[in-house]
């Protein structure tokens, strides 16, 4: 099945550094992958849109300049934090529809972002 | 803005009884409502969707439920197994509405011996 690889699983990081985190379609090519957060037992937050080849459209309240995002092929879409904060600490996770909506969406396996 | 409203937050359910998990939607141009599962430090997966002209749709121990006029859904697990403890989250998102999810807020699912 569609399968959407997303890396790191895990990273820890310095408060004002920059984190870049990939997500691969794998044996399909996604147009569109959608970012979320994922706070401590709570809900997917979608955070942006990214289209491959085009500017991401971002959700309302979600700094674009922190939060950057960049789809230049129809099989990689990265978020990169850039100057992390704690309060950036979060769960992350990125999902692409396959095929049509009615296939349902793939999501990767998220990413563990703590900043110290 | 919350528009998929998901109760219970969580559930304790024994091996063997039925987990009903239920959601109510406001806006009315929602036309997809599919199910997912959550594993800890996984991303969510797909259980099962259904469109709103049907009332019901199973799969395996899996069944939704849904009532067009109440705007309300809702997930049965039969027979639910220690290994169906997880946390699940409804969703709901319109056509041309960018195959955006609006998910619910999640329910943590435990089943016990």
């Amino acid at each position: 099945g569609a399968v959407v690889s997303q890396h790191p699983s895990r990273v820890i990081c310095k408060s004002g550094t920059s984190v870049k985190i990939e997500c691969r379609s794998l044996d399909f090519q996604a147009t569109t992958m959608f970012w979320y957060r994922q706070f401590p037992k709570k809900s997917l937050m979608l955070m942006a849109t990214s289209n491959e080849g085009s500017k991401a459209t971002y959700e309302q309240g979600v700094e674009k300049d922190k939060f950057l995002i960049n789809h230049a092929s129809l099989t990689l879409s990265t978020l990169t934090v850039t100057s992390a904060h704690p309060e950036d600490s979060s769960f992350y996770i990125c999902s692409a529809p396959i095929g049509g909506r009615e296939n349902g969406y793939t999501f990767g396996s998220g990413t563990r972002l703590t900043v110290v | 803005q919350q528009q998929v409203k998901q109760s219970p937050q969580s559930l304790i359910v024994q091996k063997g009884g039925i987990s009903i998990i239920n959601c109510a939607y406001e806006n009315t141009a929602f036309d997809y409502f599919p199910w997912y599962q959550q594993f800890p430090g996984k991303g969510p997966a797909l259980l099962i969707a259904i469109r709103p002209d049907v009332s019901e749709k199973k799969e395996g121990r899996f069944t939704i439920s849904f009532n067009k006029s109440a705007k309300q859904f809702s997930l049965h697990i039969m027979d639910s197994q220690p290994g169906d403890s997880a946390t699940y989250f409804c969703a709901a998102s319109t056509t041309g509405g960018g195959n955006k999810l609006t998910f619910g807020t999640g329910t943590q699912l435990k089943v016990e011996l």
